[in-house]
């Protein structure tokens, strides 16, 4: 069966950029979805179609996927961007999810 | 602003069925554009999509719970259910209802409920 693989956790200065990688085979070849997740609340979606923004979600989100990786990238992560990422891809009309990776801004 | 929102007992005894469901204000449940999912993610653990409807009554699941699983539509009531049947422990977990849109070529799931706790137990 198919499978996305995130690291378990990546740590960010304010201010810097945060890249969490998602990878999975020939997953440039699907589209990714990106959701964030804060303690105690549901995911909401940050990226769609790989690198849409919806309505609402700030310009420092953006998304790319290509080859076997997509990647979400917080460009002057903030503390309030604190939460799990979680990425997502269909496989044979099932839909997956990586394992979750927790962003920590120290 | 379309939002949904699950119900739904909140502690279910082991073999028995697990029934839930996602109630959906703002907006119509019968769109061609849509289907209408249920995810759910066990105490401290990742998301595990369960399956999907369509309000034409299509539906698809995941093939890990297929056989334990049934989704189905109510447009009357702008509402779909889930039924998981022969729980156990194994199945407690916070569940959530989604909008699933579909557009060039794919879905995503946009929003989300506020998830229902559901926990089996004797």
């Amino acid at each position: 069966s198919y499978e996305l693989t995130q690291p378990p956790s990546v740590s960010v200065s304010p201010g810097q950029t945060a890249s969490i990688p998602c990878s999975g085979d020939k997953l440039g070849h699907k589209y990714a979805s990106w959701f964030q997740q804060k303690p105690g609340q549901s995911p909401v979606l940050v990226i769609y179609q790989d690198n849409k923004r919806p309505s609402g979600i700030p310009e420092r989100f953006s998304g790319s996927n290509s080859g076997n990786t997509a990647t979400l990238t917080i460009s002057g992560t903030q503390a309030m961007d604190e939460a799990d990422f979680y990425c997502q891809a269909w496989d044979s009309s099932t839909a997956i999810f990586g394992g979750g990776t927790k962003l920590t801004v120290l | 602003q379309l939002q949904v929102q699950e119900s739904g007992p909140g502690l279910v005894k082991p073999s028995e069925t697990l029934s839930l469901t996602c109630t959906a204000s703002g907006g119509s449940i019968s769109s061609d554009n849509y289907y209408w999912g249920w995810i759910r993610q066990p105490p401290g653990k990742g998301l595990e999509w369960i399956g999907s409807v369509h309000y034409s009554g299509s539906t698809y699941y995941n093939p890990s719970l297929k056989s334990r699983v049934t989704i189905s539509v109510d447009t009357s009531k702008n509402q779909f259910s889930l039924k998981l049947t022969s729980v156990t422990a194994a199945d407690t977990a916070a569940y959530y209802c989604a909008r699933q849109v579909a557009a060039g070529g794919t879905y995503w799931f946009d929003p989300w409920g506020q998830g229902t706790v559901v926990t089996v137990s004797s």
